[in-house]
């Protein structure tokens, strides 16, 4: 069973400075998810990776699969970035139990004015 | 237009009570599943479906039954509610599990057990 281990699990932090959110799991992978959750929203899905790094505007997200550690990077961060985010891993191929992706349990993300 | 659709978005019941929550998708994905999110925001994998084959947390109590009328839905039916049941529920699918396939997420369905 993968364990999945986030950092922090709350962080707050000024309108425009660099945010880093960590991320690292105990099995190998094929592809790690980030997943986005507004307060009462739904989840969105914001990269899924298997090597190097994904950039999608502001957000950059990096993973070493050797280490097995991943990073979610925020760059001029906004108030609308707060958020929970979550990393998440696929079960890997090998039968038996419930299919579904194995979550860490979030960074709770304030950004303020 | 919206891909993985699930209903009602609020859900309030009491004990005791039998509820459903529909989900469906429109993607053409081959695994559907049902997550639980407790009050923490930690979400759990409670069943995944695919063709057919039904695969169940073991530590998901038998009063939740998940029922697959077709391959693009899959509905939640939980009997005899306990307020230990409250929590957001999300559906979601997928191609296949792992092998790098995206996940899409529904809304999510807030039940509360009073």
């Amino acid at each position: 069973k993968n364990e999945v281990e986030q950092s922090p699990q709350n962080l707050t932090a000024q309108e425009g400075e660099f945010i880093t959110i960590n991320c690292s799991y105990s099995v190998g992978i094929s592809a790690l998810h980030w997943l986005q959750q507004h307060p009462g929203g739904g989840i969105v899905s914001l990269f899924m990776l298997s090597s190097g790094k994904k950039k999608h505007g502001r957000l950059i997200a990096t993973i070493n699969i050797q280490e097995k550690h991943s990073s979610l990077h925020i760059t001029a961060s906004h108030p609308r970035d707060s958020a929970v985010y979550i990393c998440a891993v696929p079960p890997e191929y090998s039968g038996g139990g419930a299919d579904g992706l194995t979550f860490g349990k979030g960074t709770h993300l304030i950004i303020q004015p | 237009d919206t891909a993985v659709s699930q209903t009602p978005k609020y859900l309030v019941t009491q004990m005791g009570n039998d509820k459903s929550i529909k989900c469906e998708q429109n993607l053409g994905h081959d695994t559907m599943y049902w997550y639980k999110q407790d009050s923490k925001k930690f979400l759990k994998i409670m069943f995944s479906y695919n063709n057919k084959e039904l695969i169940i947390n073991e530590t998901v109590p038998n009063r939740f039954s998940p029922k697959s009328p077709d391959k693009a839905h899959l509905n939640l039916h939980i009997n005899s509610l306990e307020l230990g049941d409250s929590a957001v529920y999300f559906c979601a699918s997928s191609h296949r599990p792992g092998r790098g396939y995206g996940y899409t997420f529904g809304s999510g369905t807030r039940l509360t057990v009073v």
